[in-house]
């Protein structure tokens, strides 16, 4: 079956250092993979997505992931982090028989609590 | 700007209610999803559409239905409410490549 994982409930960083949010999957074929960051009572907001080419990617707020297809892994990255990125992420891969429809499979979510 | 907005925030129902969810989105886009997240499982596909009154379930549409009759909204519908639908719902949009762009959810409580 299709599936992501996250495997830490919850990363504690202290402000200033780096983080590092894991998250492999086992998904068929070439995916798209993408994070999301929720802030408390709010939607999903799109941090970064790979398609294809590099497998270092840039996306917002400073955040970078490192795809590694011989891990199926796609671990979210920042080198220091703030306080102000304490939220909830979200790992998701494109379901490979969705088509062009665009189906997401959604990891279960890491908690990010970043420490003054 | 990008905008994906669905009807209520917080909303509180009865077993047994029917319930409307809406969800508008000003991109032209023509993929619409229904999510439903909880605590530990992450997001869970209820409904998707992709196109004007075409639908196709997801991987929990028990106990909903969807209903897409203009391309901008997309609407999910809780026949009969039941506790365990209590959850916070998502709704999203996309095309092709872009992932998806997510409302700001509605947090439902059937007592």
């Amino acid at each position: 079956a299709q599936s992501v994982a996250q495997p830490e409930d919850q990363v504690n960083v202290a402000e200033g250092n780096p983080l590092t949010v894991k998250c492999t999957y086992s998904v068929s074929g070439n995916p798209y993979l993408f994070w999301y960051v929720q802030y408390p009572n709010r939607g999903l907001q799109f941090l970064l997505k790979y398609i294809t080419g590099d497998n270092l990617v840039k996306g917002s707020y400073g955040f970078e992931a490192e795809f590694n297809k011989s891990q199926t892994s796609f671990h979210l990255k920042k080198p220091s982090a703030l306080v102000s990125d304490s939220a909830l992420y979200f790992c998701a891969v494109s379901d490979p028989f969705s088509g062009g429809y665009n189906k997401l499979i959604f990891g279960a979510g890491t908690r990010l609590a970043v420490h003054p | 700007d990008v905008k994906v907005t669905q009807s209520s925030r917080y909303l509180v129902k009865r077993t047994g209610e029917k319930v409307f969810l809406e969800c508008v989105q000003d991109m032209d886009h023509e993929n619409m999803f229904w999510y439903r997240q909880d605590p530990g499982l992450g997001l869970r596909l209820i409904y998707f559409s992709y196109d004007v009154k075409m639908k196709e379930k997801g991987d929990i549409p028990e106990g909903y239905s969807v209903s897409r009759e203009k391309k901008e909204r997309f609407s999910l519908i809780l026949e009969s409410a039941s506790t365990n639908q209590t959850s916070m719902y998502l709704c999203a949009s996309s095309i092709p490549g872009t992932g998806g762009y997510f409302g700001p959810g509605t947090r439902l409580t059937v007592t």
